[in-house]
This record gives C-alpha cells, structure tokens and sequence, in this order.
C-alpha cells in the first residue's frame, strides 16, 4: 500500500510569488493535515481537511490556503511568498472516525529567495 | 490537549535499549499517549500509542505509568538507524484532532 505522497520534493520560489504544493493521502484516508516545519523548528499545525472542506485552521495568516478534491488529494498554497515562508511543508492523512492515528508523508521543501 | 515534558537530547550505545521518557502529569482519562520519530529532515514516521496498558509492536514497547503521569518508550537494540527526533504526544483520539507536536527528544545512538 502506498503511502502519503507529496510534490513537488523541492521548490524554489521568488519573495511575492505564488506556491502550490500537492498531497495524495493514503488509499481509504479522507482527512488530510498540512503542517509546516521551518529548519530547526518544530512542527507548526497549519490546516485539516476532510470530505472536501477546511475542518481546523492553525495560526497562520490567511494567504495561507488549500483544498481537497473529490479524490482526497490536496493542495496547499501560499501567496505572497516571504522569505520566512521557507521550511519542510509536511502533509498527512487519517482515518475518518475515532482513533485516527495520522501518518505523514516526506514533505516539500520551499524554498523563498 | 495535555502538555508534554521531554528531555531535550539522550544518547544510547549502539545494541542497547534506549528509554526514551515523556511526562504527561496533566493528562486527562480519555487521552491518549503517542509516539512519532522524524530521522532528519523526514517526514514524522508513528511508532505507536496507548491509553493505559502497555503496548509492543514490531518498533517499540509503550510502557504508561499506573497513575498514567509519565511513559516510557523503549527501543530494545538500538542501531545507528534510530538516530532521531522522538516526539512524545497526548492528544483524545476525536476524530480530527490535530496532533501538537513539541521539541522532542534527539536520540543519538552511537556506535
């Protein structure tokens, strides 16, 4: 079984512009967690996704955004890039239901320039 | 969700158990302990989680606490490839909640 999938691995981006990042959950997961982590931070929780609509929003300003498609996938993204915008973005699914254990996938580094 | 307390950094020699601690003196009856490592710049990979009875699996061993404040995972023969950030969560398992995740503990296994 596959398991979380994201793209792109790397991204290199201009202050100002516009990024996108893609998430494929696990095969039966129907909630999808976005975190971000910058290099040497913590994991900071940024969006929950489920059944197509936004669940849970962590404390990032609202050019921060995504969907979630018919299919479960994902995507996050970011306008009006800044430079302190550069981390590991980490997606994750679960379950839906009680006991939803999540699991991530291997992230998206972006990089602002 | 209950706050956790782990010490920042460990060490363990290679071949040995690695107990790795986690206080959780504020958690409440219906919370979950979970444990999640991330080798560096990976994503988070679980490991395992329990409520009051202590677990094993083909990873770890969870052991909680009678009074449930603190736990203990065990890596019984570490290898250099455990080397990681081993983050220790409490969270009730309602659907959605999002996992908070603190500094953790950074285990170097050496060999």
């Amino acid at each position: 079984e596959a398991g979380v999938t994201q793209s792109p691995t790397h991204l290199i981006k201009t202050r100002g512009q516009q990024a996108t990042l893609r998430c494929s959950p696990i095969s039966g997961h129907t909630s999808v967690y976005w975190y971000q982590q910058a290099l040497g931070l913590g994991l900071q929780f940024l969006l929950w996704y489920d059944e197509g609509e936004e669940r849970n929003r962590g404390n990032f300003p609202p050019r921060f955004s995504g969907r979630q498609f018919p299919n479960y996938s994902s995507e996050l993204n970011v306008n009006a890039l800044e430079l302190e915008d550069s981390a590991l973005y980490l997606c994750a699914s679960s379950r839906q239901g009680t006991g939803n254990t999540i699991y991530f996938g291997e992230g998206s580094w972006l990089t602002v320039v | 969700d209950a706050k956790t307390t782990q010490p920042p950094s460990m060490d363990c020699a290679e071949g040995r158990a690695a107990n790795l601690p986690c206080n959780h003196s504020t958690i409440s009856g219906n919370e979950y302990v979970y444990w999640y490592r991330q080798i560096h710049s990976q994503g988070p990979q679980y490991i395992i989680h329990g409520l009051k009875n202590n677990e094993t699996n083909e990873m770890a061993s969870l052991i909680i606490t009678e009074d449930r404040k603190s736990s203990t995972l065990i890596l019984p023969h570490a290898t250099l490839r455990d080397t990681a950030v081993y983050y220790c969560i409490v969270r009730v398992r309602n659907y959605g909640q999002n996992f908070v995740f603190g500094p953790g503990t950074r285990l170097s296994v050496l060999p």
